[in-house]
């Protein structure tokens, strides 16, 4: 069974860097695209990004001068960081697993991250 | 890349069924297959229940149902359950092969 799960701080400051780390267990990290998705507060669900293991990697346009993903296969690992962020960063934050683009199949169990003034 | 257009809410009795739209563009909706719809409880990671615009995961109750019309896609809870009771959000691939989600339902079963 595939499993995701999220690490990383809780507390980031404002203009600061928020980064978080995904790992994979229960399956190949290979052939998928791995997306961060963040949900603030009350609010709807938010595609941030993907990376595929050829190294492609697309973001949502209104985050896209500030994110960056990354893929470590040997650890199999991805990771998120999130720059200058502001309390507008404050959310859950969900890795999960895409097949072609079409679903997200398997999720973590989110993190929240709130970003203090 | 805006948000995926859905009701912001929508009810009904046990029993009942409901239907969720998802309104986009030819830029994504329109012109691929390629909607999904997730089911989030409170305090939960979302649940995919939809994929490829009709396609149901196994497992996925079968009172669940997907269909697309042009730029707007449905999702259909037939038999409504007290569980079923939860927020439904939609998800489509772009042009820009980018993926955008909706701005979610809150499904309340009275």
């Amino acid at each position: 069974q595939v499993q995701l799960q999220e690490s990383g701080p809780g507390l980031v400051k404002a203009s600061e860097t928020l980064s978080l780390t995904c790992s994979v267990s229960g399956g190949s990290i290979s052939s998928y695209y791995w997306s961060w998705i963040r949900q603030p507060p009350g609010k709807a669900l938010e595609w941030i990004g993907y990376v595929h293991d050829a190294g492609s990697t697309k973001y949502n346009s209104s985050l896209y001068s500030r994110v960056t993903i990354s893929l470590d296969t040997s650890k199999k690992q991805f990771s998120l960081r999130l720059s200058s962020v502001t309390a507008a960063d404050t959310a859950v934050y969900y890795c999960a697993r895409s097949r072609e683009l079409r679903d997200f199949d398997y999720w973590g169990q989110g993190t929240l991250v709130t970003v203090s003034s | 890349q805006s948000a995926l257009t859905q009701p912001a809410s929508v009810s009904a009795s046990p029993g009942q069924s409901i239907t969720i739209s998802c309104t986009g563009t030819s830029n994504n909706v329109g012109n691929y297959n390629l909607v999904s719809w997730y089911q989030q409880h409170p305090v939960k990671a979302p649940k995919l229940i939809i994929y490829e615009d009709t396609k149901r995961p196994s497992g996925v109750s079968n009172r669940f149902s997907g269909s697309k019309s042009g730029t707007t896609a449905s999702l259909t809870i037939s038999g409504l359950q007290a569980e079923d009771e939860a927020d439904y959000y939609c998800c489509s691939y772009e042009g820009s092969g980018t993926l955008v989600f909706g701005g979610g339902t809150k499904v309340t079963v009275l």
